[in-house]
């Protein structure tokens, strides 16, 4: 069965603070990872997606790794701030197309 | 920005009762999919959607869920006989190839 797990599963950091969230599937028939952000009650913004012949994305702050080898992905925030509190998703794409989801890191930084 | 489109953002209902969730794709988009997270837990995959038919289903949805595009433009997701476990958020998602677009979110209340 495949499943992506996610640690840790709360992080409370102060702000300016440099932080790097876990990812890890067990199956290398996940291709493509996707990472998005969830307030509470809310829905899911799309942060970044990594293809599976890429290593890396980056948008802004964010960096995001992929390494199917070893079957972990990392999401890198830099320079946290209040308003990065949320709740971080990733999930991968197996072969038919859907996407599986880890339980994700709930996110506070601290002012 | 092509934006996925739900309705309605809540709906209450009785158990028992019927409902249906519509999702308006991306207009180009060939790919339909219907996730769900209940209230605390991960997102989970229900169905995906491809020429007119379902490509693949979850153990989630048994015969009590059913999907359709009646018009060409909208997706809808009906639950024949709501239980109170089927109270959760209910996300359409939608894809030109692999990438997938989310909605908001559909809050079903199970009363």
């Amino acid at each position: 069965k495949q499943e992506v797990t996610q640690i840790p599963a709360a992080l409370s950091v102060p702000e300016g603070e440099n932080l790097v969230l876990n990812c890890s599937f067990t199956d290398s028939a996940i291709y493509n990872l996707q990472w998005f952000r969830q307030d509470p009650g809310k829905g899911l913004t799309s942060l970044l997606l990594i293809q599976s012949s890429q290593r890396e994305q980056t948008s802004g702050r964010l960096n995001a790794s992929l390494d199917k080898s070893s079957g972990r992905s990392t999401l890198y925030i830099a320079a946290s701030q209040p308003g990065d509190s949320a709740t971080y998703l990733c999930a991968g794409y197996n072969q038919g197309g859907k996407l599986i989801f880890g339980q994700g890191t709930e996110l506070s930084v601290k002012p | 920005e092509p934006e996925v489109t739900q309705t309605p953002s809540h709906q209450v209902t009785q158990m028992g009762q019927e409902v249906i969730l519509r999702c308006v794709p991306i207009s180009n988009h060939l790919y339909f999919y219907w996730y769900r997270q209940i209230l605390g837990q991960k997102v989970e995959f229900l169905v995906s959607f491809y020429n007119n038919e379902i490509s693949e289903k979850s153990e989630i949805f048994d015969d009590q869920f059913s999907v359709e595009r009646p018009d060409g433009s909208n997706f809808t997701l009906k639950i024949r006989s709501t239980k109170l476990e089927d109270s959760a958020m209910y996300f359409c998602a939608t894809s030109y190839t692999y990438e997938q677009y989310f909605g908001p979110g559909t809050r079903l209340t199970v009363t």
